[in-house]
């Protein structure tokens, strides 16, 4: 069974980096795609990007430059970068297997952790 | 990007009730059309893809059809473990989004 656990600061100060690790177990990180996708009360559910294993990455526009993925396939891990983060930015933040190519759909996701944005 | 609509925003029904949600985007998406299931508390589920899909494991009282602009889920003989919120998603073009969902609640 695919498992997906997101890791990282619950609290971020405005201005600072919200960084986010997902690690996976029960799948190679070198077949399909990984997500980033949000949820907060003002804003519903956000895609904010994905990545693949060659390093192609997509980023939702509305972010801007703002954001960034890696991913590290020696640890089955990809992780989010988001910079200079301000209170819009709090919400809870999922991590999910995106089923490129044979479907595009997210199949597996994470249980998501609160990420605030406060001083 | 894409705008997707969903209706009714929430609605009461009765258990062993047939429901319906719609959902409507703002230009054709073929059918790269899917359906989540989210309870409180947990990460969203996937129940549909590709309009009609079932996933794996998902009773077969959900359905969903549409294509081009015009989607449905179909939950039929309403179970307890129903209520929830449930969003339609494309994934057509980049951006990929969601439906602001519905809210199914118990009459």
């Amino acid at each position: 069974q695919v498992q997906l656990q997101e890791s990282g600061p619950g609290l971020v100060k405005p201005s600072e980096t919200l960084s986010l690790t997902c690690t996976v177990s029960g799948d190679s990180i070198q077949t399909y795609y990984w997500t980033w996708i949000r949820q907060s009360a003002g804003k519903g559910l956000e895609w904010i990007g994905r990545i693949h294993r060659s390093g192609h990455t997509q980023y939702n526009p509305s972010l801007g430059s703002r954001v960034s993925m890696s991913i590290d396939t020696s640890k089955n891990q990809f992780s989010l970068r988001l910079t200079s983060v301000t209170a819009a930015d709090t919400a809870v933040y999922y991590c999910a297997r995106d089923r490129i190519p044979d479907g595009y759909y997210f199949d597996f996701w994470g249980q998501g952790t609160l990420v605030t944005v406060s001083s | 990007d894409i705008q997707m609509t969903q209706s009714p925003p929430s609605l009461s029904s009765s258990i062993g009730d047939s429901v319906t949600i719609t959902c409507r985007a703002s230009q054709s998406i073929t059918t790269f059309l899917n359906w989540y299931q989210q309870k409180l508390g947990n990460a969203p589920k996937l129940l549909i893809f590709g309009a009609s899909t079932l996933q794996s494991g998902v009773p077969s009282r959900f359905s969903g059809s549409g294509s081009g602009t015009d989607f449905t889920l179909t939950i039929s003989n309403l179970q307890p473990e129903d209520f929830a919120t449930y969003y339609c998603q494309q994934s057509y073009s980049s951006p990929l989004t969601f439906g602001g969902g519905t809210k199914v609640e118990i009459k």
